[in-house]
């Protein structure tokens, strides 16, 4: 089977960097995803990384070490906007289309 | 932007019942997909869809379920029977490819299904 883990809340601050966490065991890896979901709406997308390192993207930065099946989505400079579920989702499988498996997603709460 | 549209935003229907959920996709994208979310939990894959049949399913996916690419734009989730487990919002995305660099998936806003 496949699992993903991701702590399942945060809060930090307006104005600062929080990082959040996700380790994933898969029967394959095709590249691990990160979506935004506030409340009552649609998944967006934020990132992908299918290689290790770090990519960076305006204020959001994701991770990837594939050894250690660990990835980290980083936010600096919170905004009250920011406030949202933030999903880990990977696709293990090297053929076919992206059937992306998720976590169970991290609600991140930003306060004043 | 172009994006994911679905139809209807909230259904009531009774146990038993048949209902039928619809999405337009990008226009050009190639690769569609159906995922459902039960409140408080995560995204669940449902089924992907390329090439006008199926290109993987979940365990979820069973007999009750169907899809269908029935004209040039629309894609559709039928579920036959519903069951009260049946409800959840239902989203259907859609991708340019694969892979990891265009499979990026655009979801749509979602269908509710409550099942009474």
């Amino acid at each position: 089977g496949q699992n993903i883990d991701q702590p399942t809340e945060m809060t930090a601050t307006e104005g600062a960097i929080v990082q959040i966490n996700c380790t994933y065991q898969t029967s394959g890896f095709n590249g691990l995803f990160w979506y935004q979901q506030h409340a009552g709406e649609a998944p967006t997308f934020l990132s992908y990384n299918v290689l290790d390192g770090l990519e960076e993207k305006g204020r959001f930065s994701s991770f990837l070490s594939r050894s250690k099946g660990y990835s980290y989505l980083l936010l600096k400079e919170l905004q009250m906007k920011d406030s949202a579920s933030y999903l880990c989702a990977v696709d293990p499988d090297q053929t076919g289309a992206n059937n992306l498996f998720f976590g169970t997603g991290t609600r991140l709460t930003v306060i004043p | 932007e172009p994006e994911v549209t679905q139809t209807p935003s909230h259904q009531v229907t009774q146990m038993g019942q048949e209902v039928i959920l619809r999405c337009v996709p990008i226009s050009n994208h190639l690769y569609f997909y159906w995922y459902r979310q039960i409140l408080g939990q995560k995204v669940e894959f449902l089924v992907s869809f390329y090439n006008n049949e199926i290109s993987e399913k979940s365990e979820i996916f069973d007999d009750q379920f169907s899809v269908e690419r029935p004209d040039g734009s629309n894609f559709t989730l039928k579920i036959r029977s519903t069951k009260l487990e049946d409800s959840a919002m239902y989203f259907c995305a859609s991708s340019v490819g694969q892979g990891a660099r265009t499979g990026e998936l655009f979801f749509g806003e979602g269908s509710r299904l409550t099942v009474l």
